[in-house]
């Protein structure tokens, strides 16, 4: 399946600072999907990227998918404790049928209130 | 997800011993998938079915076998469970809409083999 790299692991951050969170690939990804776990808690479906350069916004969650299709991010503007989890990137396969996701390792989040 | 039920939620066994992980889904998905979750490992495809007559291995399928009695049933077991099993296992359903395919997940099964 396709492989990705997602960094940062793990980020600490301040209640109000903002976080960014990067997924890599060496190929070309058809779209990328983007979850969300909870400690404790199940991956839940954030948002999917499907275009070059798209650019979506979830309130202060601000998801983008690179010109090329190799990359994509999200970035949280000034965290609150409620966004606390791990993000996982998943990149889908080719027409949009993902029904077998390869998902990134994940970038831990915790803020600090 | 309420939809996606899994049971046990918690479950101690000792090497040797075999178990049955179960999933159940009131959404009407065809497809319903089992991950293992390690820590920094990120979430790892175990097998995963179409309907109730397709069953397809995962990247990581080995020591462990499935059963799909239904298309709201999906079952995974550890015929002879090993420590290295030890995870947090996680069912989930999708179904393809509009050229998306969201994966629905169960709240997960905690296992811990000794």
């Amino acid at each position: 399946g396709q492989q990705v790299m997602q960094i940062p692991q793990y980020q600490h951050v301040q209640e109000g600072e903002d976080f960014t969170t990067y997924c890599n690939s060496s190929t070309t990804l058809s779209n990328i999907q983007w979850y969300k776990q909870r400690p404790g808690g199940h991956p839940v479906f954030l948002i999917q990227l499907v275009k070059s350069g798209e650019v979506k916004k979830q309130k202060r969650l601000t998801f983008q998918f690179g010109e090329a299709k190799k990359n994509s991010s999200l970035h949280i503007t000034a965290t609150q404790t409620t966004d606390v989890g791990t993000y996982f990137c998943a990149p889908g396969r080719s027409g949009g049928s993902n029904y077998k996701l390869t998902f990134g390792k994940g970038t831990l989040l915790t803020v600090n209130p | 997800d309420a939809d996606v039920t899994q049971t046990p939620r918690n479950r101690i066994t000792k090497t040797g011993k075999r178990i049955m992980l179960e999933c159940s889904q009131t959404k009407g998905h065809d497809r319903m998938y089992w991950y293992r979750q390690d820590p920094g490992l990120g979430l790892r495809l175990i097998y995963y079915s179409f309907d109730v007559k397709d069953i397809n291995k995962g990247e990581i399928s080995d020591g462990y076998s499935v059963s799909r009695q239904a298309q709201a049933k999906f079952s995974l077991s550890l015929e002879s469970a090993i420590p290295n099993q030890t995870a947090l296992y996680f069912c989930a359903t999708s179904v393809p809409h509009g050229g998306r395919e969201t994966q629905y997940f169960g709240p997960g099964t905690r296992l811990l083999v000794l």
